[in-house]
């Protein structure tokens, strides 16, 4: 299947700090990509909808002015954590769909640590 | 956000037992994925579904897309310790690479020697 990169695995950071997680889509091309939180135990939840050259689309609930996302290239999108804190803690994964747009293939995820 | 209803919550198997778990909705999907997610990792794609009524292998794994499209089951035949993880369904209701992706509450499985 495609492959779906990110970088950094782990991160921890002080509170008030800024924080920038990458997403790669390795051997395809992602017009769209998207960003979920993941707290302990629970499932996914789709925070934003990541768009190549236009404006992200952040779901119900989620702060845009908190979580920047920019997608500039078709393999690379980011998503900065700004001022984070420590509810911010939780665990950060992209996703993608091929080229086909059939299946949708997840990032390692980022663990991200706000002391 | 909307989330999917899966069942069990948990379980705890023995080695070489079959395995069976389903995902429900309200509305309505024209797709269902099946994904394991290990601990600290992304979920990775076990099975797609693109097809009501749909009946799909993966090796020790089947999975169904239910013929009134709001349901869909996974199996696992004869676990093994490395089956151990969470399972997640997901449903979409588009295809094409903008579409979203609906996540159940997750399975999680246990395997015993």
């Amino acid at each position: 299947g495609a492959v779906v990169s990110q970088h950094p695995s782990w991160v921890i950071c002080k509170s008030g700090t800024s924080v920038k997680i990458e997403c790669r889509s390795l051997d395809f091309q992602a017009t769209t990509m998207f960003w979920y939180r993941q707290f302990p135990k629970q499932s996914l939840m789709l925070m934003a909808t990541s768009n190549e050259g236009s404006k992200a689309t952040y779901e119900q609930g989620v702060e845009k002015d908190k979580f920047l996302i920019n997608h500039a290239s078709l393999t690379l999108s980011t998503l900065t954590v700004t001022s984070a804190h420590p509810e911010d803690s939780s665990f950060y994964i992209c996703s993608a769909r091929d080229g086909r747009g059939t299946s949708m293939f997840f990032g390692p995820g980022t663990r991200l640590t706000v002391l | 956000g909307q989330q999917l209803n899966q069942s069990p919550q948990s379980m705890f198997i023995q080695e070489g037992e079959d395995v069976s778990m389903n995902c429900t909705s309200s509305s309505i999907f024209n797709t269902w994925l099946w994904y394991k997610q290990d601990p600290g990792e992304g979920p990775v794609l076990l099975i797609a579904l693109y097809k009501a009524g749909e009946l799909t292998s993966n090796g020790r794994l089947t999975a169904q897309f239910g013929i009134t499209r709001k349901d869909s089951f996974l199996n696992i035949s004869a676990s093994i310790p490395s089956d151990v993880g969470i399972y997640f369904c997901a449903g979409s209701l588009n295809t094409g690479t903008a579409s979203k992706l609906t996540f159940g509450t997750g399975t999680r499985l246990q395997v015993t020697l």
